[in-house]
């Protein structure tokens, strides 16, 4: 069965700083992974997604992710946080029915 | 851009009411989704529908719930006896096939 952890429940960081946000899955199959960003009291935007080819792909908003197969992970990084970054970032596992699969959340707060 | 529409924002019922929860896909998209998202809790999928028919339903989606795209436009939800539990983000999704899910807003359904 699929799973998705995100083991980070809140990061804050501080305006400018680097940010990591971790996702680890398991899925049988070759799996289609996302990023999706939820403000407060708004829908999901998709952030940036890995279907197949470079394990380093690049989103919107400045945001990359890395996926590694052996370590069954899809990170989520960004260099330099902006205060409008603050959020709730989601990563999901898309499974061969087309569903997706999302991991907990990670609340983001960035400080001044 | 297209979107994805939902109406109404926000749906405040009374336990054991029937509520329908309306959702514009993207003109083009196949595929047709429903997730909910308790408050503070991950986002969970509760059924999918493709080709005028349930595709794959969720063990949260039992028969209280149904779905159905009555004019080739809308797609709806139905909660045929609202229970407190019910109370949660609901949100539509389309996609054209094994590709990225785009979200609607959201609605907000509160059962008292």
């Amino acid at each position: 069965a699929q799973s998705v952890t995100q083991p980070d429940i809140h990061i804050t960081v501080s305006e400018g700083a680097s940010l990591e946000l971790r996702c680890n899955y398991s899925y049988g199959a070759t799996p289609y992974l996302f990023w999706y960003v939820q403000s407060p009291g708004q829908g999901l935007q998709l952030l940036l997604k890995y279907f197949s080819g470079d394990t380093l792909v690049q989103g919107i908003k400045g945001f990359e992710a890395e996926f590694k197969r052996s370590q069954s992970s899809f990170n989520l990084r960004k260099p330099s946080v902006h205060w409008s970054d603050a959020a709730e970032y989601f990563c999901a596992v898309q499974t061969g029915a087309n569903n997706l699969f999302f991991g907990t959340g990670t609340r983001l707060t960035v400080i001044p | 851009e297209p979107e994805v529409t939902q109406t109404p924002s926000h749906q405040v019922t009374q336990m054991g009411q029937e509520v329908i929860l309306r959702c514009v896909p993207i003109s083009n998209h196949l595929y047709f989704y429903w997730y909910r998202q308790i408050l503070g809790q991950k986002v969970e999928f509760l059924v999918s529908f493709y080709n005028n028919e349930i595709s794959e339903k969720s063990e949260i989606f039992d028969d209280q719930f149904s779905v159905e795209r009555p004019d080739g436009s809308n797609f709806t939800l139905k909660i045929r006896s609202t229970k407190l539990e019910d109370s949660a983000m609901y949100f539509c999704a389309g996609t054209l096939g094994r590709d990225t899910q785009y979200f609607g807003p959201g609605t907000r359904l509160t059962v008292l």
